[in-house]
């Protein structure tokens, strides 16, 4: 079955540039959506087809998609952007997760 | 506004039963497929089952086939997951949600299941 991985956490300076990456055999050829989710809360996209934000997220959250890795970067960190992030794709017809990552922001 | 609403959660005996629910509103149910996802306290986002629009192909996480039964009622609005023989590793927050590939996602707030003696 296929498989992403994420790092568990990043670590990012208030205002600087974060980056989330996610890997899996060939990604590049897969759609990627990304998820940010506060505690107790449901998930919410941030980025979809690699690099698409959905309305009402902020220019600030962009995406890329190449070869085996698929990257969230967050520029301008805000300290509201401590929290985990996820990515995810399809695979045939099944839904497939990374582990997840938690961004702390310094 | 585009919304998904779960209910049917609650404590249950191991080896016990229950019907998670979900209606849609806001958009054409009927031109998507819908996707359960669960989360355990504390941990990662796991995918648990697809169904397609008409309902005829259906999909499920290794760990829940035989057991758990997605379906859908069309004509309201409707996703239903059917949980039998429940174990405690079931004990989850479960989440519908409308998933597509290229496209904005949709999550409902979730509905909190705990098998538990």
């Amino acid at each position: 079955s296929y498989e992403l991985t994420q790092p568990p956490s990043v670590s990012v300076a208030l205002g600087q540039t974060a980056r989330i990456t996610c890997w899996g055999n060939n990604i590049g050829s897969k759609s990627v959506q990304w998820y940010q989710q506060r505690p107790g809360q449901a998930p919410v996209q941030v980025i979809y087809k690699d690099s698409n934000r959905p309305s009402g997220i902020p220019e600030r959250f962009s995406g890329s998609n190449s070869g085996n890795t698929a990257t969230l970067t967050i520029s301008r960190a805000q300290a509201g952007d401590e929290t985990d992030y996820y990515c995810q794709v399809w695979d045939s017809s099944s839904v497939v997760f990374g582990g997840g990552t938690k961004l702390t922001v310094l | 506004e585009v919304q998904l609403v779960e209910s049917g959660g609650g404590l249950v005996q191991p080896g016990g039963s229950l019907r998670l629910s979900c209606v849609a509103s806001g958009f054409t149910f009927t031109r998507y497929w819908m996707t359960w996802v669960r989360q355990v306290p504390g941990k990662g986002l796991e995918w648990v089952a697809n169904i397609k629009q008409d309902g005829y192909e259906r999909y499920y996480v290794d760990s829940v086939k035989g057991r758990f039964t997605i379906s859908r009622d069309n004509a309201k609005n409707s996703l239903y997951l059917h949980m039998s023989n429940l174990r405690g590793d079931d004990t989850a927050v479960y989440y519908c949600a409308r998933m597509p590939p290229a496209a904005v996602a949709v999550w409902g707030q979730g509905t909190t299941v705990t098998v538990s003696s």
